[in-house]
């Protein structure tokens, strides 16, 4: 167990819609990352928060959206989604720290999202 | 920018066979670099990672990477594989403290007995 919970676990959805997808980093945890991880594109970067403003960006459609709370759970909202849409959504949390010294990023188990 | 590239994206070997998957990284700065292992419906676990140092480094699970700078290179190793090893491995870079990891396309283990 990781200590980085994600919710739902599995999510199915029609086209058009939106969704929002949780996490709780560990705990002690200010950077929360999104990412996206499909058959075609491997795991790709969405988004990064730290202590509830946005660090950095990356691949990240403009549909979609995340933010973080002043607890330090986030959220990615997904909206008019599109088939290419389904993946498995990965939110990872880590420590940062001062200096060059690169921690690693614990991973939650993934949202599924299925969109039919 | 950074860029990590995992050559082969399935290896297959015999149970008791040295296990090799390969990784190389693009850095413009002295990169962080990391092993991740994927089992089916699960999260990605850390194996190992190197930031400075000793440039062999040791993981969980018996497996281990060289940090090679003239090679730009961090294969991962295990000297006898086990059918538990069967998932899917990542490898990634970083250079600062707290930005993003930057994934390989991943290379699926198989394990025959």
């Amino acid at each position: 167990d990781s200590g980085v919970t994600q919710t739902p676990k599995h999510l199915i959805t029609a086209t058009g819609q939106r969704v929002t997808l949780r996490c709780s980093p560990r705990s002690g945890d200010l950077s929360v990352y999104w990412y996206q991880q499909s058959l075609d594109q491997g795991l790709q970067f969405l988004i990064q928060y730290y202590n509830g403003e946005e660090r950095a960006k990356g691949n990240i459609l403009e549909r979609f959206s995340a933010q973080q709370f002043p607890d330090l759970h986030s959220e990615l909202n997904l909206s008019s989604l599109e088939l290419g849409d389904s993946a498995l959504y990965f939110c990872a949390s880590s420590v940062e720290l001062t200096g060059r010294v690169g921690p690693e990023a614990f991973f939650g188990q993934g949202t599924r999202l299925t969109v039919v | 920018a950074q860029s990590v590239t995992q050559l082969g994206s399935h290896v297959s070997v015999s149970e008791g066979a040295l296990v090799l998957l390969r990784c190389n990284y693009s850095s413009s700065v002295p990169p962080y670099l990391f092993w991740y292992v994927q089992y089916p419906n699960q999260g990605l676990q850390l194996l190992l990672k190197y930031t400075t140092g000793a440039t062999l480094v040791k993981g969980i699970n018996g497996f281990e990477a060289e940090f090679k700078k003239s090679e730009t290179s961090f294969h991962l190793t295990k000297p006898s594989a086990h059918m538990s090893d069967a998932a899917e491995y990542f490898c990634a870079v970083n250079s600062w403290a707290g930005t993003a990891l930057i994934f390989g396309k991943g290379t699926t283990l198989s394990v025959s007995s």
